[in-house]
């Protein structure tokens, strides 16, 4: 079992739509959890912490269950320029790397 | 944006040839990483740094060597380059141990034929 789950899409939706991902971790020790998004060919870049309370930033929302190990992202109103990979990331000492999830914003 | 520098950005090399990607960072940040990225997998950790002399092995540094003289660089070697090394590889930077927010580099895209 990998250490961070993601379905790894694509998930294609229209303009304005909102989109939900999640992601699963198998080690209940592990202590923050991050998103990070990756544009086509590019870096990633951190694009928000998850905090155990859940957090919003903008069109953006992450949420953490610790309970049952998943963390999740929520997008409202999409963006063309949201198309692209986002992944999971848990830190255990390190960080530990979902291999992403692919939006398609379709106009 | 973080200042790091990675070089080459691009490099084709033949099989059991040694190769050495290099990254540079401006932001002073102690610890520095190095990555592999590949279609179906996560970032995988190759090498880490965590101070100038100072490095210790991720979970796939089969094949790989590290070597960090300065704050400022932190090189990755390919002792024998072999096509299961073929990926994009990415430099990391942080300020804190544990791999708090990461700033990664532009990449090196690797090719080993």
């Amino acid at each position: 079992r990998k250490e961070v789950e993601q379905d790894p899409g694509p998930f294609n939706v229209p303009e304005g739509a909102t989109v939900a991902f999640n992601c699963t971790y198998s080690n209940s020790a592990s202590q923050s959890f991050f998103w990070y998004r990756q544009d086509c060919r590019k870096e990633p870049k951190l694009l928000m912490s998850v905090y155990s309370s859940g957090n919003e930033d903008g069109r953006f929302t992450a949420q953490l269950n610790r309970a049952s190990q998943y963390i999740s992202l929520l997008i409202r109103d999409s963006k063309l320029s949201d198309s692209a990979t986002y992944l999971c990331v848990v830190r255990e000492g390190k960080l530990i790397f979902g291999q992403g999830t692919t939006l398609q914003v379709k106009p | 944006d973080a200042g790091i520098t990675q070089s080459p950005r691009h490099k084709v090399t033949e099989t059991g040839t040694p190769v050495t990607l290099r990254c540079h960072q401006t932001e002073n940040h102690r610890y520095m990483y190095w990555y592999r990225q590949d279609p179906g997998h996560g970032l995988r950790l190759i090498h880490y740094s965590y101070g100038v002399k100072d490095t210790d092995k991720g979970e796939v540094s089969d094949g790989y060597s590290v070597s960090r003289s300065k704050t400022e660089d932190f090189l990755l070697t390919l002792e024998s380059a072999t096509s299961s090394q073929t990926s994009v590889y990415f430099c990391a930077i942080s300020e804190r141990t544990g791999g708090y927010e990461q700033y990664f580099g532009p990449g090196t895209r690797l090719t080993v034929t």
